[in-house]
């Protein structure tokens, strides 16, 4: 039974398109974070909510946009798709917003845009 | 600007013998330290932490050390087995800063039988 999970876990898609990526965790966690990471295998921190609030929101183009139906869930949808954008996207999930909580990342969404 | 960084992208050792994966950091406020494993096509898993309280830290085969005036720790791995192949990342964080980390760029370690 998967703790934290991400669909699709690959997309390909053209330029331009909008597309979305869910995330789903069973663990009860109150805090659910996006990181990309990059080409150069950066992982990179891109928004964090608790309880559905967002807290944490670095420098990322507002053509992305977390969404928090729940606490179980959060969703990343991307708009106007670039070729910037291909990368591998984590969600991830701890107990509260502290660092020195666990984060349990899913298995990643491999997004390719041509 | 980055604020993490592991320098050595690869790493291969013999079964059996120690690994040591390194990592730097450039901020000052940063107190609360972690290494990540990772295998293919699965997500970051945690493997131990460290707080700038102390120097150092062992859990099992692990012991990640800190040398805040040099702003560098590492991660030693003793006995190394070919099951801790993995992508290994390091990260860092301010305490009470809303669970942000900064990662480094990853090692790849390889442990040959």
């Amino acid at each position: 039974d998967t703790a934290v999970s991400q669909t699709p876990k690959y997309l390909v898609t053209q330029m331009g398109n909008d597309k979305s990526i869910k995330c789903e965790q069973n663990l009860g966690h109150d805090t659910m974070y996006w990181y990309k990471q990059d080409s150069k295998k950066f992982l990179k921190i891109m928004f964090s909510y608790n309880n559905k609030e967002l807290i944490i929101n670095e420098t990322v183009p507002n053509r992305f946009s977390p969404k928090s139906p729940d606490k179980a869930h959060l969703n990343l949808h991307i708009n106007s798709l670039e070729l910037g954008d291909s990368a591998v996207y984590f969600c991830a999930s701890s107990q509260v917003e502290r660092v020195q909580e666990t984060q349990y990342f899913g298995p990643g969404t491999r997004l390719l845009v041509l | 600007d980055q604020q993490v960084k592991q320098n050595s992208p690869s790493l291969s050792v013999q079964e059996g013998r120690i690994s040591i994966l390194n990592c730097d950091y450039t901020n000052s406020m940063f107190d609360y330290f972690l290494w990540y494993k990772k295998y293919p096509a699965e997500g970051p898993t945690f493997l131990i932490s460290i707080s700038s309280i102390k120097d150092k830290n062992e859990d099992g085969r692990f012991t990640v050390f800190l040398n805040k005036s040099a702003k560098h720790l590492s991660l030693h791995i003793v006995p190394s087995q070919p099951g801790d192949s993995a992508v290994y990342f390091c990260a860092a964080s301010v305490s009470g800063n809303t669970g942000k980390l900064i990662f480094g760029q990853g090692t790849t370690l390889q442990v040959k039988p």
